[in-house]
């Protein structure tokens, strides 16, 4: 496609429930990173995933947050029983090839909006 | 102390007025992002930079490595400029896979 895309736009929770997030990098781009970003707050980091492989978790605020990429595209930022901290726009981001070189830049998507009730 | 700050974090100016905004760090970093989120909006990516200066229309971007310092200007600042701007700093060593970490953003109102 274009550009990175996300999926859905909008989401409301009921607290306890779980949550699937989507994000389409651009085609063939390798790296792909999770932010999240509270109102109001710079985006933080919550994982990076080099094709299918995710090198950084550190980010992921408990074992209630998981992603996956299974097949090196698309990649899924799951929350189970979410709570109201989690309320948070959700960035994806992605690059063309491994996100470390200087002249990677990062190719962010419109987000997700995340409020739990 | 965050590792990225900006000043101001807020910002109100006059169509046309020539707007700065500021981006301190403190961790060593191989280059720094300059971006801008419209409400409801992503992010888009206004620079990346190393060293020196990039300029593109009425934005200019700035960085000193030795003082840790980056400033992003906007030459006659127009009310569709507003949004938020964030510095973003890309650490620098091979085992950090390119991350950003980001300053809190600087809310640009442009009133006409």
């Amino acid at each position: 496609g274009a550009g990175v895309s996300q999926s859905p736009r909008y989401k409301v929770a009921k607290r306890g429930q779980d949550v699937a997030l989507r994000c389409d990098p651009i085609s063939g781009h390798v790296s792909l990173f999770w932010y999240q970003q509270a109102l109001g707050q710079g985006p933080e980091f919550l994982t990076y995933f080099q094709n299918e492989a995710q090198l950084d978790k550190s980010g992921l605020p408990s074992d209630r947050f998981f992603a996956e990429r299974p097949e090196g595209s698309v990649s899924t930022l799951k929350i189970q029983r979410t709570q109201q901290e989690d309320s948070a726009v959700y960035l994806c981001a992605s690059s063309l090839g491994w996100a470390g070189a200087y002249q990677e830049t990062q190719y962010f998507g419109p987000g997700t909006r995340l409020l739990v009730l | 102390k965050n590792e990225v700050e900006q000043s101001p974090q807020n910002l109100t100016a006059q169509e046309g007025e020539f707007i700065t905004i500021n981006c301190s760090y403190s961790v060593g970093i191989s280059a720094l992002h300059w971006l801008q989120q419209h409400p409801g909006g992503g992010i888009v990516s206004l620079f990346m930079l190393s060293s020196g200066k990039k300029k593109h229309g009425r934005l200019i971007a700035t960085i000193n490595i030795q003082e840790k310092h980056s400033s992003l200007h906007i030459t006659a600042s127009h009310p569709r400029d507003s949004a938020v701007y964030i510095c973003a700093a890309k650490p620098a060593g091979g085992t950090s896979y390119g991350k950003l970490t980001f300053g809190q953003g600087t809310i640009l109102t442009v009133h006409p």
